[in-house]
């Protein structure tokens, strides 16, 4: 059975803090993606990883940061934790489309408050 | 830039079917998705399109027309399980998986 798990389902922060979310999936998967999901905006990528320490911008990467050490692993960074990064953040991966199956596969989700 | 347009809500009856449209414009296309999500829960994968025609499993088919940009999700005999959002999403050539907002259906028994 297909595995991604992120750390916390529910998280609170206070303004300023330096925030980390992890992600790890157990499928070899290349591709990885941060998302946020807020209401009435739908899933927004964040970032995206296809290889190891490989990185690029989705549409909203302002206030965050990745890394990718590990093909298992993928990290969200808050720098510094506003209230408007209040929001579930949704980590999902994916094989390389030439593998012949290319569905994204999500973790549960983490609730995260900024107060 | 990158589009996905869907419908913010919809309404059907249980039994009946309800077709929930999706029209894209997106950097290079390499196939869309359709994804189903419950309140509070993640996302799980419908389906997957990459070539023009319908593609049917179980009581879900999924259309695709690249040449109009233009998806539909087709849902038969509803069921109240069936109330969830649909998201619609597109894998661009950057192999980036982009979504719309989401259609609300609501089912009425």
């Amino acid at each position: 059975d297909v595995k991604v798990t992120q750390s916390s389902r529910y998280l609170v922060k206070r303004t300023g803090e330096k925030v980390f979310l992890e992600c790890v999936q157990d499928m070899d998967h290349e591709n990885m993606f941060w998302y946020r999901q807020d209401p009435g905006l739908g899933l927004r990528l964040i970032y995206f990883s296809y290889d190891v320490k490989m990185k690029e911008k989705g549409d909203i990467p302002e206030g965050y940061s990745v890394s990718r050490e590990k093909k298992e692993r993928f990290s969200l960074i808050l720098e510094s934790a506003s209230t408007n990064q209040t929001s579930m953040y949704l980590c999902a991966s994916s094989p390389y489309p030439t593998q012949g199956r290319t569905e994204a596969f999500f973790g549960q989700g983490t609730r995260l408050t900024v107060v | 830039g990158q589009n996905i347009d869907q419908p913010t809500e919809m309404t059907a009856t249980e039994g009946a079917i309800v077709q929930i449209n999706c029209t894209y414009q997106t950097s290079g296309f390499n196939g869309l998705f359709w994804y189903q999500q419950h309140a509070g829960e993640a996302p799980t994968f419908l389906s997957y399109n990459v070539l023009d025609g319908l593609e049917e499993k179980g009581r879900f088919s999924s259309f695709l027309s690249r040449s109009k940009g233009y998806s539909y999700l087709l849902l038969k005999e509803l069921q109240m399980k069936d109330s969830a959002s649909y998201l619609c999403a597109v894998l661009n050539r950057d192999d980036k998986i982009i979504f719309g907002k989401g259609t609300r259906l609501h089912i009425l028994p």
